[in-house]
């Protein structure tokens, strides 16, 4: 079974103050580890696609990374606007085209 | 601009009533997905269909139906709505070969 944990829960930054998500990962031959942006009361927003370890996808001030075991989003100069949850999602081969999400982290970036 | 829409945004129903949540994409996709997300327990897959009149079981397909007459059009069906199918309702569509999901923009269920 496909598992997904990420960490933290919950971070509060300054504007202006990197840092980085942690997407921790079980699957049986990935085939995509997908990010999401999703603000309150609304579906999530399609962000990154990364299919293999090694690869790196950057948008704006967002970078995805990924292992074999985990991937990482990086926020580099944060800014109010970048406040949301950040979901992160696999899909395996034996999964029938079907993703498997973590519960998210809700970035709060205060001005 | 391509789009997944969800013909509610919120919805209040009462325990017992049958309850149509319909979804429509405009981006010729043949897979379409139905999700639920609850606090602490995140987004879970009820139904999905990868063609029109297909339907394949989720994680937690019970006391949910589905419907895919037209390949744009996947309808989620609460049978007998009960208070623990309060929740948000997302569906989402994906090409074939392409991984990455286009979701609605939610309904927010009450049942009441």
């Amino acid at each position: 079974e496909d598992q997904v944990t990420q960490s933290p829960e919950a971070l509060r930054l300054q504007e202006g103050e990197s840092s980085s998500l942690n997407c921790s990962y079980t699957v049986s031959g990935l085939r995509g580890l997908f990010w999401y942006r999703q603000d309150p009361g609304k579906g999530p927003e399609f962000l990154f696609t990364l299919y293999s370890a090694g690869e790196e996808k950057e948008k704006e001030r967002l970078k995805a990374t990924l292992t074999k075991k985990e991937s990482f989003l990086h926020i580099t100069a944060p800014k109010p606007e970048d406040s949301a949850t950040y979901l992160c999602a696999v899909q395996g081969g034996t999964n029938a085209g079907k993703s498997t999400f973590g519960d998210g982290t809700t970035l709060t970036v205060k001005p | 601009d391509v789009k997944v829409t969800q013909s509610s945004r919120y919805l209040v129903k009462r325990t017992g009533e049958k309850v149509f949540l319909e979804c429509v994409q405009d981006m010729d996709h043949e897979n379409m997905f139905w999700y639920r997300q609850d606090p602490g327990l995140g987004l879970r897959l009820i139904y999905f269909s990868y063609d029109v009149k297909m339907k394949e079981k989720g994680d937690i397909p019970e006391g949910y139906s589905v419907s895919r007459e037209k390949k744009e059009r996947f309808s989620l069906i609460l049978e007998s709505a009960s208070t623990n199918q309060t929740s948000m309702y997302l569906c989402a569509s994906r090409r074939t070969g392409e991984y990455g999901y286009t979701f609605g923009s939610g309904t927010r269920l009450t049942v009441v």
